[in-house]
């Protein structure tokens, strides 16, 4: 069966540091990937997506780079602030191609001052 | 732009009432609106697509008398969560996503308790 790993422990690192999440999927072949952010109560916040012919992406601090051959994507977060702590969700787009995401659980970053 | 609002943000209803939930595009026409559910720390679970116009697809396992969809302009689309139980208690969020584009835009949520 399809499914999204995300790393299930909290991310805790000092503020300045680079933040690194991890995403790894298994039995898909999407053909994009998403990143999204979500705050407490809150609905998601997309950030960014990553094509299958894309390596890798950014926008301002955020990095993403997407390994089909690994089944990996990696987010990062450079000169991290106490403001970037929230929950990052990434998501594939189900059965490979379409409009409906499937969400990995999420992790949670804090950034401490 | 591309901004998703809900409405209301929270509610609270006994048990066997319904409950309608409003997810408007604020500006932007959305051909495809999509529903989810989340569980505390668990992650978003798609209960159903949303096509203005046209019936909701579900997904399965969700009860499409119980969580009734409707769609009626290219800006709005509601849940009904009928005869609601504790167990539909819930954080419940909508998306949009513009005709041509991958990225989906939610709304900010609503929590629903019933008691």
């Amino acid at each position: 069966s399809q499914k999204i790993e995300q790393n299930s422990e909290a991310l805790n690192i000092q503020e300045g540091k680079t933040a690194t999440l991890t995403c790894n999927y298994t039995n898909y072949s999407p053909a994009y990937l998403q990143w999204y952010r979500q705050d407490p109560g809150r609905g998601p916040v997309f950030l960014l997506l990553i094509r299958e012919n894309e390596k890798e992406k950014r926008k301002e601090r955020l990095k993403v780079t997407f390994d089909t051959t690994l089944k990996q994507s990696l987010f990062h977060i450079t000169a991290s602030q106490p403001a970037d702590s929230a929950t990052y969700l990434c998501a594939l787009v189900r059965g490979g191609y379409g409009n409906k995401l499937v969400f990995g659980a999420g992790t949670i970053l804090r950034v401490k001052s | 732009g591309a901004v998703v609002s809900q409405h209301p943000s929270r509610v609270i209803c006994k048990s066997g009432t319904s409950v309608k939930i409003e997810c408007r595009s604020l500006d932007f026409q959305a051909t495809t609106m999509f529903w989810y559910r989340q569980f505390p720390k668990k992650s978003l679970m798609l209960m159903a697509t949303s096509n203005e116009g046209s019936k909701a697809t579900y997904e399965q396992g969700v009860e499409k008398d119980k969580f009734l969809i409707n769609h009626a302009s290219l800006t709005l689309s509601t849940l009904t969560v009928t005869s609601a139980h504790p167990e539909d208690s819930s954080f419940y969020i909508c998306s949009a996503s513009l005709a041509g584009e991958n990225e989906q835009y939610f709304g900010p949520g609503t929590r629903l308790t019933v008691t």
